[in-house]
């Protein structure tokens, strides 16, 4: 199976601050790669599909890069709705592995 | 509208089987894969299993082979996840995803159901 592994697991910033997320896997990738966030007591939404494309309706400071093994998310402005946890999810093969997870906090 | 709505969460105890189920509408259900992922109370989320337009493919996580089914209906838009042998392990909220037409980007989620073993 592929191994996701997200760092930090969790993260203190401020409102209007530049976060960046990593993702990296035991195998190569390619672009498979999607990124999800989840707020409390709700189901997780599609952010970033294949590595880096936007999904439909997620606002531009958000934005995914990287290919092979390691991948990141980046925040560009935070704004108080993205406090929240975000998951990494390899679709390159069966099971398809999520991250652990990093919680995003209030500073 | 995409919905996706789970059912059949409850409290069972270690070795009980159940059933979930997740209806959908707003799509044609034939025309997708269908995942199941849980969640534990404080945990992460895990990807459990899914199932080929026509059942014909079905893929599992190791931790629940040869214990869990999952199995769909065309005909009523439906989706189900059979467990058997049920550990506390397996408490979580589960959740009903509909990938994308290609590849597993999961972009529709139901709202989740709770399985509580003990």
């Amino acid at each position: 199976d592929i191994q996701m592994t997200q760092s930090p697991s969790s993260l203190s910033a401020s409102v209007g601050d530049r976060v960046t997320i990593t993702c990296r896997a035991s195998q190569t990738l390619g672009s498979f790669l999607n990124w999800y966030q989840q707020k409390s007591g709700k189901a997780p939404d599609l952010l970033i599909y294949a590595a880096s494309s936007l999904q439909t309706g997620v606002p531009s400071r958000f934005s995914g890069s990287g290919s092979g093994t390691d991948f990141t998310l980046t925040i560009s402005s935070l704004q108080p709705e993205d406090f929240a946890s975000y998951y990494c999810q390899q679709s390159r093969s069966h099971p398809y592995t999520f991250g652990q997870g990093t919680k995003l906090e209030i500073k | 509208e995409v919905q996706l709505v789970e059912s059949g969460g409850d409290l069972v105890q270690p070795g009980g089987s159940l059933r979930l189920s997740c209806a959908a509408s707003g799509f044609t259900f034939s025309h997708y894969w269908m995942t199941w992922v849980r969640q534990a109370p404080g945990k992460g989320l895990e990807w459990v299993a899914n199932i080929k337009q026509d059942g014909s493919e079905k893929k599992y996580v190791d931790s629940v082979k040869g214990r869990f089914t999952i199995s769909r209906d065309n005909a009523q838009n439906s989706l189900y996840l059979q467990m058997n042998s049920l550990t506390a392990e397996d408490t979580a909220v589960y959740y009903c995803a509909r990938p994308a037409l290609i590849g597993e980007v999961l972009d529709y989620w139901g709202q989740g159901t709770l399985v509580t073993v003990s």
